[in-house]
């Protein structure tokens, strides 16, 4: 298995701009969550999808951000309008129990 | 809010002298489970210990954990430099699958 996979590995993007990132779980595991990273907050919960359907999302900082799962096999995150504090490390990770399979996350800088 | 603490920050080390990190939570948990993360990198499961276990061993690993304490230890036992990374462990919220990351130890293994 190739494992958890994100697109696109580093994003630069300017104040304003809509950033949608993407990811593709692991096949046949039924969790998929959406992780961030900085260095003064460490590693955040955004949201968590169980069999494709938003079962926690009390993470997500505001209204600017979204996650949708369309199928099992797609999750995107999007930030819209994007603003230079969500610059950080953005990771998925997906499970069937529970241990996450981690992705190789995003890095998103926002000028 | 956080729930695991991990202890020390940061932590350097020698090549082949063991290496012993620690976390302390604050509520009731079913789960605790230990991750590590290379420089840039996705975090990796290590092991998983259950709340009716007191130590579980994989390979150089060796994990402790006191519920009365509300605490766990990660044991690396003649380190190498590979084992250079941050060392993270994630507590349930006595429920689902919901974990919740600690800010982590950086452990440095100097050859």
């Amino acid at each position: 298995d190739a494992g958890v996979i994100q697109s696109p590995r580093h994003e630069v993007t300017e104040m304003g701009q809509e950033v949608t990132l993407r990811c593709k779980p692991i096949s046949g595991h039924d969790y998929l969550f959406w992780y961030r990273q900085t260095m003064m907050r460490g590693l955040e919960l955004l949201i968590y999808f169980n069999n494709n359907v938003p079962i926690d999302d009390s993470g997500m900082p505001e209204d600017r951000f979204s996650a949708k799962m369309p199928n099992a096999s797609f999750s995107t995150l999007k930030i819209q309008p994007s603003e230079p504090r969500d610059s950080a490390v953005y990771f998925c990770a997906s499970s069937k129990g529970y241990e996450q399979y981690f992705g190789p996350g995003t890095r998103l800088t926002v000028t | 809010s956080q729930q695991g603490e991990e202890d020390p920050q940061a932590l350097s080390i020698q090549e082949g002298e063991n290496a012993t990190m620690n976390c302390s939570y604050k509520t009731s948990i079913n789960n605790l489970q230990w991750y590590r993360q290379n420089s840039g990198r996705g975090l990796v499961h290590l092991i998983l210990i259950r709340s009716n276990e007191r130590e579980k061993h994989s390979g150089r690993l060796r994990v402790t954990l006191d519920t009365s304490k509300k605490s766990s230890s990660l044991l690396i036992t003649a380190s190498r430099a590979a084992d250079t990374a941050s060392y993270f462990c994630a507590t349930d919220q006595n429920y689902g699958q919901n974990f919740v990351f600690g800010p982590g130890t950086r452990l440095s293994v100097l050859p």
